[in-house]
């Protein structure tokens, strides 16, 4: 079982806000992600990291941000919230293990609904 | 540039029949790795396996089997005896070893085992 945990699960709240999905992981992983899954189910990464004080855009532009202070924490933030950002947002996080490609453990995922 | 396509959308079969999903992947490099997984409706993904671009052996576990051929680019995911746990989303996916930061997932195949 993965220790990588999300919270909101769920939040539905107004055009304007600001709101910040929160994603831990306790397994001492260097590289976390944000992934954008849309209701079609496609998975787009937007945010990543290598470690503290690293972060990097994904593939699919996003108006949201991104921190990384510790290295078990990844906070995902967005300003002020639009219906376009409703979707669920995935966090995940890999092992660093020589030239070997971990596989992601990821969160439950955080459900954004903005009306 | 690396792209996983998983043609099938959804598929629907009824329970205790066998079911292959399809993966086909595109990368330039030599070495790269091919991940399943598997996201049950509580949305959660769940790592399922991972392959190495050197080990074209084929992989069983339980009724889980894969196919991986480089000759067709292709990492073929069936599930035999399926059950209803088995209904889910599966993403097929795709990391190349000098961009070890990245995963791409493949759009998803929507797998509905009826009773």
């Amino acid at each position: 079982e993965a220790d990588i945990y999300q919270t909101p699960r769920y939040l539905v709240i107004g055009t304007g806000k600001k709101i910040t999905l929160e994603c831990s992981q306790t397994m001492g992983h260097d590289k976390m992600y944000w992934y954008q899954q849309d209701p079609g189910m496609e998975l787009h990464l937007i945010h990543y990291s290598y470690g503290v004080n690293s972060t990097e855009k994904g593939d699919l532009s996003s108006e949201s941000t991104v921190s990384r202070i510790r290295t078990e924490h990844f906070p995902l933030t967005l300003e002020s919230a639009r219906p376009s950002h409703t979707s669920q947002y995935l966090c995940a996080s890999r092992p660093t293990s020589g030239s070997f490609n971990g596989e992601l453990f990821f969160g439950e995922g955080s459900r954004l609904t903005v009306l | 540039a690396q792209k996983v396509t998983q043609a099938q959308t959804e598929i629907s079969v009824v329970e205790k029949e066998d079911v292959t999903l399809d993966c086909v992947y595109e990368t330039r490099d030599t070495t790269y790795y091919l991940f399943w997984y598997k996201q049950p409706p509580s949305g959660e993904l769940v790592f399922l396996i991972r392959r190495n671009s050197f080990d074209e052996q084929n992989e069983i576990s339980g009724r889980y089997s894969w196919n991986f051929q480089k000759s067709t680019s292709s990492f073929n995911f069936t599930i035999t005896a399926s059950q209803v746990v088995d209904s889910a989303v599966y993403f097929c996916a795709l990391s190349e070893a000098w961009r070890d930061d990245k995963i791409i997932f493949g759009k998803g195949t929507r797998l509905h085992i009826l009773p």
